[in-house]
C-alpha cells in the first residue's frame, strides 16, 4: 500500500514557466514533508521542507505547499530552469509518532524546455 | 558531491550469492541510512545505525543485514540474492539522525543479479 503518492510520472514545462508537481499521502499521522531532487547518476538531493504546523514554506524559487485536509502537497518551482530537469520526490514521516523513518513517492520527472 | 561515498558503483553477481555493499558517511555525521530504489519503485527504507546503534528498520529483508563500524562506515550485507535485489542502494548520513536532519545522499550502487 503506496502511502505517499506522485500520481505523474512525468511532466513537461517550458523556461520561464511555472512548475508544479504534486503530492499525495494517506496516513493521517504523517507530519513533516520534504522534497528531494535527483539527477542521473547522483543521489537524492534534499530541496525544501514542511512541518504540518504550516501550510507554506519557501526558498527561493521553491515554495511547497500543504493542504493537510486534502493530504496533498504541493511543490511549485517558478520560474523554471533547464537546470531544474530531474526526478522530484516527495517524502513524509511521522515524528509525533516517533518516527525516524521517511516514506518515499515514486517520483516526478521534470523536463524544462529552453 | 554529497560527501557521502559509496563502493562499488556496479556489482553484477549470480542468483544465490552474497555481496557487500559499503558507505562513508559525510565527516562529523553519525547516523547512516539504507535506501533500495527497485525499477519504476521510490526510495524504500532499509536501516538506520546512529554511531554503531540500530536506530530504526524499515522493509528490510532477513536476508539482508547492516552494521555501522566504529569508525562510523557502514556495511550493507546482501545473501542469498534472487533476481528481485536488483536495485539501487543508496546510502545517506546525517549528523544527528533526527527526521528534521538533512539527510545526505550518496550516488548509490547499482546491484544486478542475473
Amino acid at each position: 500500500d503506496q502511502q505517499v503518492k506522485q500520481n505523474s510520472p512525468s511532466l513537461s514545462v517550458q523556461e520561464g514557466r511555472i512548475s508544479i508537481l504534486n503530492c499525495d499521502y494517506t496516513n493521517s499521522m504523517f507530519d513533516y514533508f520534504l522534497w528531494y531532487k535527483k539527477y542521473p547518476a547522483e543521489g537524492p538531493t534534499f530541496l525544501i521542507s514542511i512541518s504540518s504546523i504550516k501550510d507554506k514554506n519557501e526558498d527561493g524559487r521553491f515554495t511547497v505547499f500543504l493542504n493537510k485536509s486534502a493530504k496533498h502537497l504541493s511543490l511549485h518551482i517558478v520560474p523554471s530552469q533547464p537546470g531544474d530537469s530531474a526526478v522530484y520526490f516527495c517524502a513524509a514521516s511521522a515524528i509525533g509518532a516517533g518516527s525516524y523513518q521517511l516514506t518515499f513517492g515514486k517520483g516526478t520527472k521534470l523536463s524544462v524546455i529552453p | 558531491d554529497s560527501g557521502v561515498t559509496q563502493t562499488p558503483k556496479h556489482l553484477i553477481t549470480a542468483t544465490g550469492q552474497r555481496v557487500t555493499l559499503r558507505c562513508s558517511p559525510r565527516s562529523g555525521d553519525l547516523s547512516v541510512y539504507w535506501y533500495q530504489q527497485s525499477l519504476d519503485q521510490g526510495l524504500q527504507f532499509l536501516i538506520q545505525y546512529y554511531n554503531g546503534e540500530e536506530r530504526a528498520k524499515g522493509n528490510i529483508l532477513e536476508r539482508f543485514s547492516a552494521q555501522q563500524f566504529p569508525d562510523l562506515h557502514s556495511e550493507l550485507n546482501l545473501s542469498s540474492l534472487e533476481l528481485g535485489d536488483s536495485a539501487l542502494y543508496f546510502c545517506a548520513s546525517s549528523a544527528t539522525g533526527t527526521i528534521t536532519d538533512t539527510q545526505y545522499f550518496g550516488p548509490g550502487t547499482r546491484l544486478t543479479v542475473l
